[in-house]
């Protein structure tokens, strides 16, 4: 069974940073991109960016690059998100999540984390 | 960027068919495929469709995925509505540089 678990609520004052992991389990972390999607209160989803556990490198939105570094440990099967500079803004659950495959298909963004909240107030 | 445009808000008795529309800004709809998640509140997102039109395993033939190129929209169609369908709609596609974007999101409120 593929399980993404995320660390747990965060708060944080403006200009600070959080960083949130996401373990995964279940199958073989370096097989799919590890995305990571915000959602502010009561908003859609927004894309963030990616991971490639394989080789380590990372795509990311316009809106947060230069703000945000994902990472991955291959020793551990954890994809790491750090957000820099926090703001009022940045307050949302973000989730973490990657791909099914099988059978001769791939379904993107099929399994996610169960969301980590971030409060950024002062 | 492309931005991906979709409804706010649709809404419809039980047992009846709504459609969502999704509207891609710029490049070809048809270049890359479209997704579209499930959101209640609460919860994390889960797919309903995929590639365009195809449904995980699990997801009832009640929903139905389509692209059409002339007005450069994708389309989810929920049929037979029930109240368990009640939640927040989301598509998805992504571009040739790996980046990826969600509309706007839909409500859809089953009266």
């Amino acid at each position: 069974e593929v399980q993404l678990v995320q660390s747990g609520a965060e708060v944080r004052k403006p200009g600070a940073a959080v960083k949130i992991s996401c373990k995964v389990s279940g199958y073989i972390f370096i097989d799919h991109y590890i995305h990571w999607v915000q959602q502010a209160p009561g908003k859609g989803l927004k894309w963030m960016g990616l991971v490639d556990p394989e080789d380590g490198k990372g795509i990311y939105a316009e809106t947060f690059q230069g703000r945000v570094t994902m990472t991955a440990d291959r020793s551990t099967d954890t994809a790491y998100m750090e957000l820099t500079r926090l703001t009022s803004d940045d307050t949302a659950v973000y989730y973490c999540t990657t791909a099914r495959s099988g059978g001769g298909l791939e379904i993107l963004m099929y399994y996610w984390g169960q969301g980590t909240l971030v409060s950024v107030s002062s | 960027n492309f931005l991906l445009t979709q409804p706010h808000s649709v809404s419809e008795s039980p047992g009846k068919t709504v459609t969502i529309s999704c509207t891609r800004s710029i490049g070809s709809v048809a270049s890359n495929h479209v997704q579209w998640y499930k959101q209640r509140p609460g919860s994390s997102p889960t797919t309903v469709i995929y590639e365009d039109n195809q449904r995980p395993s699990g997801v009832p033939d009640r929903f139905s995925g389509s692209i059409d190129s002339s007005s450069n929209s994708a389309s989810l169609t929920i049929s037979g509505l029930k109240t368990e369908d009640e939640a927040d709609y989301y598509c998805q596609s992504y571009d040739g540089s790996n980046h990826y974007v969600f509309g706007s999101g839909t409500k859809v409120t089953v009266l």
